[in-house]
């Protein structure tokens, strides 16, 4: 069975700042979808950034860009020029392509703290 | 659009009691999953409808817990009776259709937390 681990309970990062959060994960299959999602106090969550694993690049989207490293099973999440909306429960999580629920498999959160 | 609708936002109930949890999807998405998490651990799926039916049902831990789906509209989720270890936040969330599911573009309603005292 797949699982997603993710061995920070709280982070914390000066405004401005970088932070990277971490996410190992253990799957037999090849190919499948990792995502990091994001849930603010009391909101919804929301997808950040998504990487397809046939892909070597890593996926970007503005501030926040990801690091995959297949062989390691790895898939940190790198936050630049940190902002106080930042702040906020962030899941990793995977979802097998051969899952045919397209069910997400999450690890356990980190809190992202954001000093002023 | 609107999104999806969990209610209600919080509730504690006592041991023994049934309580229902209501997860209203986004308009038009076939699809909705309910999750949920329990303390500090993570997030763990439950089920997944298409319209009216169940079409996986692997994580429900229980048969206390009763999933429904009349119409292909709104969901609930009964747990009869609660106990101690139901608490939780219970999350729903819903995709239009599998494509857009496939990569990971949910929407998610903000949850239920769930209390069992």
């Amino acid at each position: 069975a797949q699982t997603v681990t993710q061995s920070q309970p709280e982070m914390s990062v000066q405004e401005a700042e970088t932070v990277t959060l971490s996410c190992t994960y253990d799957t037999s299959e090849s190919d499948y979808y990792l995502f990091w999602y994001k849930q603010p106090p009391s909101r919804q969550m929301i997808l950040v950034i998504r990487q397809e694993a046939y892909k070597q690049q890593n996926a970007t989207e503005n501030r926040f860009s990801v690091n995959f490293q297949k062989a390691a099973k790895s898939f940190s999440l790198k936050i630049s020029d940190s902002q106080l909306g930042d702040a906020a429960m962030y899941f990793c999580a995977y979802r097998g392509r051969m899952d045919s629920s397209y069910k997400l498999i999450f690890g356990s959160g980190t809190r992202l703290l954001v000093r002023p | 659009e609107a999104g999806v609708t969990q209610f209600p936002s919080h509730s504690v109930i006592e041991k023994g009691q049934t309580v229902t949890l209501r997860c209203d999807p986004i308009s038009g998405h076939d699809n909705l999953y309910w999750y949920r998490r329990v303390m500090g651990k993570e997030i763990k799926f439950l089920l997944h409808f298409v319209k009216e039916s169940k079409q996986d049902e692997s994580g429900m831990p229980n048969n206390r817990f009763l999933a429904e789906r009349t119409g292909g509209t709104y969901s609930t989720l009964k747990v009869q009776p609660a106990e101690l270890e139901d608490s939780g936040v219970y999350f729903c969330a819903s995709s239009q259709v599998l494509g857009r599911a496939k990569r990971g573009g949910y929407t998610f309603g903000s949850g239920t937390r769930l209390t069992v005292v």
